[in-house]
């Protein structure tokens, strides 16, 4: 079955990078785009970027300069990568697959919390 | 950017009544409209995709509905195991995908 996992640190410190795996498994990253949604603690989700099946990909202007995000087809794994971090980009970060079209998103990972605090 | 804006924030209501949430865009998104629910110290689960069309496996006391900028997801005979967040999203005009601000659903 279709399955996604994130993981990371859960610690990190202001003004340094964030880095994530996730690893998905029920489906190929060659097929299906793979994206990453932010939820602060408390508050709503937020749509940071994608790894397109197709190996391109889009940001979020708003974090466009300080993200990255990139794949391992041989490791069904898709990598985030953001520098810069504040006390804001404390949050649970998902990766989710993309639907139909990449319109939606019909299977999410349980998410992993990351705080960003010294 | 397309703006979502979801009514009410938060909600309750008794068990087996029907409750409706509503959503806003910004502009016309011709039915790219999504549904999540959001159950406590969960991840989003699809319930709705193009305004109004089923996922896989989700009760049919859930339905979505709407048109141009106005959009609504409606739960008939509310159970215990509907407590959840609810968020719309839009997909019409992407990047970036862009999601309402949520409606927290509580039992009265």
């Amino acid at each position: 079955q279709v399955q996604l996992k994130e993981s990371g640190p859960g610690l990190v410190q202001p003004s340094q990078t964030l880095s994530l795996t996730c690893t998905v498994s029920g489906f190929s990253l060659m097929d299906y785009s793979v994206h990453w949604v932010r939820q602060p603690p408390g508050k709503g989700l937020e749509w940071m970027g994608r790894m397109k099946y197709d190996g391109d990909t889009y940001y979020n202007s708003a974090l466009k300069s300080r993200l990255s995000i990139s794949r391992d087809t041989s490791k069904s794994q898709v990598f985030l990568k953001m520098n810069s971090l504040q006390t804001e980009d404390t949050a649970i970060y998902y990766c989710t697959r993309g639907g139909e079209l990449d319109w939606y998103f019909d299977f999410w990972g349980p998410g992993t919390m990351v705080t960003v605090s010294s | 950017d397309i703006q979502m804006t979801q009514s009410p924030a938060s909600l309750s209501a008794s068990l087996g009544e029907t409750v409706t949430i509503e959503c806003r865009a910004s502009e016309d998104i011709y039915n790219g409209l999504a549904w999540y629910q959001q159950k406590p110290g969960k991840s989003p689960q699809l319930l709705i995709y193009n305004a109004n069309s089923l996922h896989t496996g989700v009760p049919s006391r859930f339905s979505g509905s709407g048109s141009g900028t106005q959009y609504s997801l409606k739960i008939n005979s509310l159970q215990s195991e509907d407590v959840a967040s609810y968020f719309c999203q839009q997909y019409y005009d992407y990047p970036p995908y862009t999601f309402g601000a949520g409606t927290k659903l509580e039992l009265k």
